[in-house]
């Protein structure tokens, strides 16, 4: 079965830094591969999604990601961190088109600092 | 405008009381999901319906029950046999073949 391992529950930039979270995939087959954002107290949102186009995905807000399968890793990330970007951020994976469902990883929670 | 609601946003129930969630959508989307969020847990898939008048369980669906009568109601009952459910309770939706969820707002179950 797929599932995806996010490393580091939490992470905390400065306005203005880079913002990178990790997310390690595992996947028998050729995976879709998802990030969302949750702000408080609200469903998820999708950023972007990975569905074996091309490896550089860019996304909502300024997010991207790249999908690497050497090393089974889809990072997100973000040039210059805003305090709006404050929110958690999960990856997930999904063995669609014969599977409907994703799985989901623990999530990451971004504090942004002033 | 399309989305997903979900009510209530907040439930308080005693314990042994069976409560029910409701989630309504109107995107016209085949499939429906519930997932259930704990707090350094991720999301935990509970059921998930792909047409009207069937579902499947998930990972975690005892003491959990669904139906899908409509095509835009998916309603989760929380049974007395649950052990733990004080919890975030997120449905969502998605196009067939899509992969990608359109949530709701979710509903926040706390058991007294």
């Amino acid at each position: 079965a797929q599932s995806v391992t996010q490393l580091g529950s939490h992470v905390s930039v400065s306005e203005g830094a880079l913002v990178l979270l990790r997310c390690n995939y595992s996947s028998s087959v050729p995976p879709y591969l998802f990030w969302y954002v949750q702000y408080p107290n609200q469903g998820l949102q999708l950023l972007l999604k990975y569905t074996s186009a091309a490896t550089l995905v860019k996304g909502i807000n300024g997010f991207e990601a790249e999908f690497k399968k050497s090393e089974t890793s889809f990072h997100l990330t973000k040039p210059s961190a805003h305090m709006s970007d404050a929110a958690e951020y999960f990856c997930a994976v999904s063995d669609l088109p014969n599977d409907y469902k994703l799985s989901f990883g623990a999530g990451t929670t971004v504090t942004v600092r002033a | 405008d399309g989305g997903i609601t979900q009510s209530p946003k907040y439930l308080f129930r005693k314990e042994g009381q069976n409560v029910t969630l409701s989630c309504e959508q109107n995107l016209n989307h085949d499939a429906m999901y519930w997932y259930r969020q704990d707090p350094g847990q991720g999301l935990r898939l509970i059921y998930y319906s792909q047409i009207v008048n069937d579902f499947q369980k998930g990972d975690i669906a005892e003491g959990y029950s669904v139906s899908r009568e409509k095509k835009e109601s998916f309603p989760l009952t929380v049974t007395s046999a649950q052990k733990n459910p004080t919890a975030f309770y997120l449905c969502a939706s998605s196009r067939q073949g899509s992969g990608e969820l359109f949530f709701g707002e979710g509903s926040r179950l706390t058991v007294l």
